[in-house]
This record gives structure tokens, sequence and C-alpha cells, in this order.
């Protein structure tokens, strides 16, 4: 079985923050994909990253980056210098590598908001 | 390039209705997902359709059904419909099978009240 917590419900920070999006995961597959995604209060999940459990490089897109762990199962997402535009329902979810489709486990999300 | 869209945006339906929500997929995605969204929770994996067969399912009942067409889009299927089923419903496409290397693009969603 699989599982994902996002134990922050909802977090507030002021603009230029830095922000940290917490995330551990559950899974007794040995191959698994990691995975970030926004969902602005238009609705639509706009997909950020996937990460293999083989790769535990942190990556650094602009502003995001993430931390992958995989002695402690976590993967983290942070935001530097935060804006208005980063304000939104952020979910981590994760998928195992041995079916041949996107089994895909979401958390519960974290509602961040990006106060100016 | 046109994105996933969905239909309608809104739908009330009353307890043991049937209702069918419409996906139209990215051009060029072969690969259609559903999902269940209910009230501050995360999606959940209804089920994926690869070249108009289901090739995944999560753990809905059979009375979520689904089809996919030649042009590739895409409807879900709810008999009975009970009040528990009120949710978003996200359609996602994506272009390679949709193994878990497919980027999956999300459509808007359906916000569906059972009453």
């Amino acid at each position: 079985a699989q599982k994902v917590t996002q134990a922050q419900t909802e977090i507030s920070v002021v603009e230029k923050e830095d922000v940290t999006l917490d995330c551990v995961y559950e899974t007794r597959d040995t191959t698994y994909y990691l995975f970030w995604y926004k969902q602005p209060p238009s609705g639509e999940l706009v997909f950020l990253i996937r990460r293999n459990s083989f790769d535990e490089q942190n990556e650094i897109s602009g502003r995001y980056s993430w931390n992958f762990q995989k002695s402690t199962s976590s993967f983290n997402f942070t935001i530097t210098a935060s804006q208005v535009v980063d304000s939104a329902v952020y979910f981590c979810a994760l998928s195992p590598n041995s079916v041949g489709y996107q089994k895909v486990t979401f958390g519960t999300g974290t509602k961040l908001q990006v106060i100016p | 390039e046109t994105g996933v869209t969905q239909s309608p945006t809104h739908l009330i339906k009353t307890r043991g209705q049937q209702v069918t929500l419409r996906c139209s997929s990215q051009s060029g995605h072969n690969t259609v997902s559903w999902y269940q969204q209910a009230l501050g929770q995360g999606p959940q994996f209804i089920f994926q359709y690869y070249r108009e067969e289901e090739n995944g399912r999560g753990n809905f009942p059979p009375r979520f059904s689904g089809l996919q067409f030649p042009n590739y889009s895409s409807e879900l299927n709810v008999n009975a419909l009970e009040l528990d089923d009120s949710a978003l419903y996200l359609c996602a496409s994506s272009s390679k099978s949709g193994a878990p290397t497919d980027t999956q693009y999300f459509g808007p969603g359906t916000r569906l009240t059972v009453l």
C-alpha cells in the first residue's frame, strides 16, 4: 500500500520569504516515482517535477528546489523568494514503477498563501 | 496546441441518477486518466485508458465506468449516484501510454454535486 503525508495543511508567508513544503511517503515498492503538482484556484493540476527513486540528487529549477531523502522517505519542496502567484494548493504524489500506468497516490495537499 | 478540456463545468444531480462527464485530450495524446477529488482532499485515481482500453484502475466500484473513443476523447460514467460522489472530477491526458515517466496534463475539472 502507498501513502503520502503532507502534514502542513495551510501555510502563510509574506512575499519574498522562503517556504518549505514537507512530504513524507510510504511504499513497499523498490522502485517508484515521486511528483509535485500545483493546483491554482482555477482547479487544474499543474505538473512541477517527477523524481525516480534511484535518483537522490536534489534539483533546482528557478526559485523551486526539491530535496529527496530516501533514508527518511521525504521529498520536500522549497520555494525561494515567494511571490503572490505561488499561492495555490501543492500536492505531493507517489506512483510505483511496477505497473504500466500511473497508479498515483496523492497527499492531502498544502495550501500556500503568499501575502503581499 | 489545445489543452485538456472538460464538460460540463458544473453539474447537479440527485441521488440514484446517472451522470456522464466528458474530456477532450490534448492534441497528440493517446492516454487519459480520471481522478476524483473530494473537497479538501487530494485527487484519487479512478482509472486510466490507453488506446481505447482500460489499462489501470483504482479502488472504485464498478458503477464508475469509462470509455475512450478513437479520437482519444473520453467519458466517465457514474451510475446510481451517492451523496459521497460529490466532488471535482479531473481528467488528465498523456502521450506515452500513461507510464509513470509520462507527464500528465490536467483539465480544469467538472464539479459534480449530488443532492
